[in-house]
């Protein structure tokens, strides 16, 4: 079944911990995009990826590190998380940014305390 | 400024009636629209996609229709279900642009 995969789900930790959330898609696509979804505000880009060794920042990449060492997985880091960064996030992909339809995982919550 | 907003914010309907959501966007120049349905905590599906040439564009019950002149973009169900219910996220691409411009949504209750 063509998916993003997520991991993980839910997530707590304390401020400064650092934490990885994986995203994983099996349909080749070469773009990637990371969000965050806070109460009000909609979608907000953090980063994207448009191929392997290519990312670049969303609007709001403060805080957060990303890879694209495979095609297949794009690496959200948190290095040092705060309680601001408390969100839910999903990450998505596509054949390519502008002409197809997104898919996006079914997201993470995370909560920092 | 790029920008996409969507009315209302909120709505209920009862099962079985139709309802019309809108979204207007300052987003220029234009590329696509897209309309996506997004349970919670889950993540958006697609319900459809319009470029500039395209002005209606069906998905079942759902009626996603474009005005380019206007800038004004309306998603329509009919027949409603519960399972309809959900937030509507309308989302603009610019040609050129590297990001996409999403709006709040709009959260749909359908009431048995």
């Amino acid at each position: 079944e063509a998916q993003v995969t997520q991991n993980p789900r839910y997530l707590i930790t304390v401020t400064g911990k650092k934490l990885t959330v994986t995203c994983s898609q099996n349909m080749n696509h070469e773009y990637m995009s990371w969000y965050r979804q806070d109460p009000g505000l909609g979608l907000r880009q953090i980063y994207y990826s448009m191929n392997v060794e290519v990312t670049d920042k969303g609007d709001v990449p403060e805080g957060y590190k990303v890879s694209r060492k495979e095609k297949r997985n794009f690496p959200l880091i948190l290095e040092s998380p705060s309680p601001n960064q408390t969100s839910l996030y999903f990450c998505a992909s596509s054949l390519s940014q502008n002409r197809v339809g997104y898919t996006f995982g079914s997201g993470t919550r995370l909560t920092v305390v | 400024k790029n920008q996409v907003e969507q009315s209302p914010q909120s709505l209920i309907i009862l099962e079985g009636k139709n309802c019309t959501l809108q979204c207007n966007y300052t987003v220029s120049p234009f590329s696509n629209l897209r309309w996506y349905k997004q349970d919670t905590g889950r993540g958006p599906v697609s319900l459809t996609i319009m470029t500039f040439s395209e002005n209606t564009k069906s998905n079942g019950r759902y009626t996603a229709t474009l005005d380019a002149d206007t800038k004004q973009s309306s998603l329509h169900i009919t027949a409603s279900q519960l399972s309809d219910s959900a937030s509507y996220i309308c989302v603009v691409s610019g040609a050129g642009f590297q990001k996409l411009v999403f709006g709040t949504g709009t959260r749909l209750l359908v009431s048995p």
